[in-house]
């Protein structure tokens, strides 16, 4: 039943280490998306994919890579983890590939992964 | 550049009403969107406006000015499960969402 899963849901490791976070949508919707949620609960779009285009929000570090190996799936991969990057990591996924302004461009969150880094 | 703003937090009585309000500046608008977020959980879909007025949706309704840049998420009946925080988002000239950084709202017995 769950439309937006991810795994894990907590996640704690060391500095300098590279860690992986696995997004799945079942809804059938076009477009994923990566977002970080700091201790500050502010909302921060980090990349949003769907098959043809890949948007990187500039801020992001290129430690962070997204991988897509299909419509349904939006891996984040994380290079020599920083104490900053410790936060929560919501996946979210819409139904269009190109934005209408409607509700279709409602996006629907998974429950997200706590990332510490000791 | 672009800003939202809300409360930072509001607190109310059960079976009261609220209002939470959010203001908006982004580079061109293509939509609003109210979220709820609980402690600890993902954030969940709770109304979109496009066009000004008044949407009501159960308990909940959202209103939207575009010419004022301003919008408001009513709350109705208040419950205990409405202790939350409510996200403000803005959809730009680039469909691109811009999010404001939530109003907790608590409500007491």
């Amino acid at each position: 039943d769950t439309a937006v899963s991810q795994t894990p849901k907590y996640l704690v490791t060391q500095m300098g280490n590279d860690k992986s976070i696995k997004c799945e949508q079942n809804l059938g919707h076009d477009t994923m998306y990566w977002y970080k949620q700091d201790s500050k609960k502010f909302l921060k779009i980090m990349f949003s994919y769907n098959n043809k285009e890949l948007i990187i929000n500039e801020t992001v570090p290129n430690r962070f890579s997204p991988k897509s190996p299909d419509k349904a799936h939006l891996n984040l991969h994380i290079n020599s983890l920083e104490l900053g990057d410790s936060a929560v990591y919501f996946c979210a996924s819409s139904q269009e590939s190109v934005a209408s302004g409607s509700t279709t461009d409602t996006q629907y969150f998974g429950p997200g992964t706590r990332l510490t880094v000791l | 550049g672009q800003n939202i703003d809300q409360p930072t937090e509001m607190t109310a009585t059960e079976g009261a009403i609220v209002q939470i309000n959010c203001t908006y500046q982004t580079s061109g608008f293509n939509g609003l969107f109210w979220y709820q977020q609980h402690a600890g959980e993902a954030p969940t879909f709770l109304s979109y406006n496009v066009l000004d007025g008044l949407e009501e949706k159960g308990r909940f309704s959202s209103f939207l000015s575009r010419s004022k840049g301003y919008s408001y998420l009513l709350l109705k009946e208040l419950q205990m499960k409405d202790s939350a925080s409510y996200l403000c988002a803005v959809q730009d000239s680039n469909y691109q969402l811009i999010w404001g950084a939530g109003t907790k709202l608590i409500i007491k017995p």
